[in-house]
């Protein structure tokens, strides 16, 4: 089984604190993703990786940034958290290459920023 | 850019009946279309997906039905259970074939006993 996890499923921080986010795979997929998930919003991508330190934005990277330095790893970090990244965060990982591979999903981190 | 659209926004069915829930997708190069099934509290988890070149696809009280020139997909629930409850998220696959799904504003899937 396909298992995705992420460093913690609640974090409160103070706006302006600097915030990481981990997300480990461990099924060797080359894709991962950082999602936002916002009620009525949908899932919405914020940066996606298809290769070691290799990184794409997605539909709403202001005010984040991600590292990729090994495989499994896909960091998210808030350079200067606001109240307006309140947010459910998820991560995923997929296999990579045909574009047409399932998403595995970690639990979420759900982040209050006060 | 691209963008999919879901509809109803929240579908609130008796026990026993069935549900609908529909996708438009914008990008004609689309070729994979996924429903994902969150239940509270948990992570999106996939129950059924459907690639371009085929027209339908079942998988036990589940189906998903794809018309590409309309550029609309749809996941049908038969016979609900109150388990069905969930949020129920569609996504399509966009051009550039990296893996990136674009994915709907999810439904509120309410099935009352």
């Amino acid at each position: 089984d396909v298992k995705v996890t992420q460093s913690s499923r609640y974090l409160v921080k103070r706006t302006g604190e600097k915030v990481f986010l981990e997300c480990v795979q461990d099924m060797d997929h080359e894709n991962m993703f950082w999602y936002r998930q916002d009620p009525g919003l949908g899932l919405r991508l914020i940066y996606f990786s298809y290769d070691v330190k290799m990184k794409e934005k997605g539909d709403i990277p202001e005010g984040y940034s991600v590292s990729r330095e090994k495989k499994e790893r896909f960091s998210l970090i808030l350079e200067s958290a606001s109240t307006n990244q309140t947010s459910m965060y998820l991560c995923a990982s997929s296999f990579g290459g045909t574009g047409t591979d399932t998403q595995y999903f970690g639990p979420g981190t759900r982040l209050t920023v006060l | 850019g691209e963008n999919v659209e879901q509809h109803p926004s929240t579908l609130s069915v008796q026990e026993g009946d069935s549900a609908v829930i529909k996708c438009t997708y914008s990008d004609s190069a689309s070729n994979y279309f996924p429903w994902y099934k969150q239940e509270l509290g948990k992570r999106p988890q996939l129950i059924i997906d459907i690639r371009s070149n085929v027209g339908e696809k079942k998988d036990q009280r589940i189906a998903v039905t794809l018309n590409k020139t309309a550029k609309h997909f749809s996941l049908h629930i038969t016979e609900t259970q109150p388990e069905d409850s969930a949020v129920y998220f569609c996504a399509a696959s966009v051009s550039s074939n990296t893996g990136k799904l674009i994915f709907g504003q999810g439904t509120t899937l309410q099935v009352k006993p």
